[in-house]
């Protein structure tokens, strides 16, 4: 099973609102990352977790927030969305960079709009 | 001077032909590299990886490795419409999660 599995799929939201991206994995990886990508272009790092700790901070405005409850499960709690930040928001997870096998695998990610 | 460089094409090829894909990269301390397909409005899903120089294949697919140039490709043989998407290179350090994508090429097989 190389299936990592993002929730909702799409999302619109206003921007005074508060919601939450979900994704999970049970490939037992111990690296999971937040990525945002806007039409046409590559990933943008926002997140790393490494062993459930926030290894990684890609300088994210505080309106975005992640959260790492436990192995398996990566949360992106969203507050005062600005329009500019909708983008297809991804989720990946791989195996601790300490070994050869570091290959990442993405979720079909959740499609975001804030109006 | 990007860390990752790809052209974004767009390129078209006819079926059956074979596609040939690059990425060049400055960061002499990467040691991983992968390439993923990109269908419209989905996520990357994983095609290639490779950590040393040399060749890999599987299937249709080739990816070659060139540390010493910092060069990488993607080889595709027999290419199907199927394969319409665009490809992404990335590569990484152990110990390290940040994973770095080049820009994308945009890859259109016309039957």
């Amino acid at each position: 099973d190389t299936e990592v599995t993002q929730t909702p799929k799409h999302l619109v939201m206003g921007m005074t609102n508060k919601k939450s991206l979900k994704c999970e994995q049970h490939m037992g990886h111990r690296a999971m990352y937040w990525y945002k990508q806007k039409a046409k272009k590559p990933p943008e790092l926002m997140f790393v977790y490494s062993y459930e700790k926030l290894s990684i901070n890609e300088s994210v405005p505080s309106r975005f927030s992640p959260e790492c409850p436990n192995s398996s499960l990566l949360n992106l709690h969203l507050h005062a969305l600005q329009p500019e930040d909708s983008a297809l928001y991804l989720c990946a997870s791989s195996p601790h960079g300490q070994a050869k096998n570091t290959e990442a695998f993405f979720g079909q990610g959740t499609r975001l709009t804030v109006v | 001077q990007k860390e990752v460089e790809q052209d974004p094409g767009p390129l078209s090829v006819p079926e059956g032909a074979i596609v040939s894909l690059n990425c060049t990269y400055s960061n002499s301390a990467f040691q991983y590299f992968m390439w993923y397909r990109q269908y419209s409005r989905k996520g990357p899903e994983l095609l290639m990886y490779t950590y040393s120089s040399g060749n890999k294949e599987d299937g249709r697919f080739t990816a070659q490795v060139d540390k010493s140039s910092k060069y990488i490709s993607l080889f595709i043989r027999d290419s199907q419409p199927s394969d319409s998407a665009t490809y992404l290179c990335a590569m990484g350090v152990y110990n390290n999660n940040d994973m770095r994508f080049g820009a994308g090429t945009r890859l259109t097989v016309k039957p």
